[in-house]
């Protein structure tokens, strides 16, 4: 069965410090999406990005990047120079299911950037 | 932009009432979810649907069931509501794995 596992509940930073994100993930399939989401204090998940199981270079947007390593199962998110408006729940979420179509999403870090 | 509305933003129901909770998307997507938000667990994929009248069990479909008679809506229904219910929910559509889910803003709802 598959799992995701983010070991960091809460990360609390200053703002401009970086700001790392864990995500392990478990996992039979040998195809299967990654996903990074992005929660507010509004409610509304918000998808940061999506890497697929053959595609392990990293990626930049921004001050976000990720660094996706299959050998140890891990799809780690960091934010460089954090803003205020960076404070979220972060999730990561693997794919799963015929079609991929279905999420198994981690329990959550709470990122908060103070001023 | 894909929309998904979920008709309420916060819900209080009594236990043992019948609970519908309602979502809409406009980009004629055809799968469509429900899960549960709480605290530490992430979220828990409840129902899926992959076509009108189509659906399938998620992890937690015990005391929940779903209607899907037109595309653009997927209901969730408790059928005798608990206080262990008690819980964010969110709905989300999807055209296809690559492009990941968009989500409601979710209901929360409180079962007293």
């Amino acid at each position: 069965a598959q799992k995701v596992t983010q070991a960091q509940t809460e990360i609390s930073v200053v703002e401009k410090e970086d700001v790392t994100l864990d995500c392990v993930y478990e996992t039979r399939d040998t195809t299967y999406y990654l996903f990074w989401y992005k929660q507010p204090p509004s409610g509304e998940l918000v998808f940061l990005i999506r890497r697929n199981s053959f595609d392990e270079q990293n990626e930049i947007s921004g001050r976000y990047s990720w660094n996706f390593q299959k050998s140890t199962s891990s799809f780690n998110f960091t934010i460089t120079a954090s803003q205020v408006v960076d404070s979220a729940v972060y999730f990561c979420a693997l794919s799963y299911g015929s079609n991929d179509y279905k999420l198994s999403f981690g329990a959550g870090t709470t990122v908060t950037v103070r001023a | 932009d894909v929309k998904v509305t979920q008709s309420s933003r916060y819900l209080v129901k009594r236990t043992g009432e019948k609970v519908f909770l309602e979502c809409v998307q406009d980009m004629d997507h055809e799968n469509m979810f429900w899960y549960r938000q709480d605290p530490g667990l992430g979220l828990r994929l409840i129902y899926f649907s992959y076509d009108v009248k189509m659906k399938e069990k998620g992890d937690i479909p015990e005391g929940y069931s779903v209607s899907r008679e037109k595309k653009e809506r997927f209901s969730l229904i408790l059928e005798s509501a608990s206080t262990n219910q008690t819980s964010m929910y969110l709905c989300a559509s999807s055209l296809s794995p690559r492009d990941g889910y968009t989500f409601g803003s979710g209901t929360r709802l409180t079962v007293v």
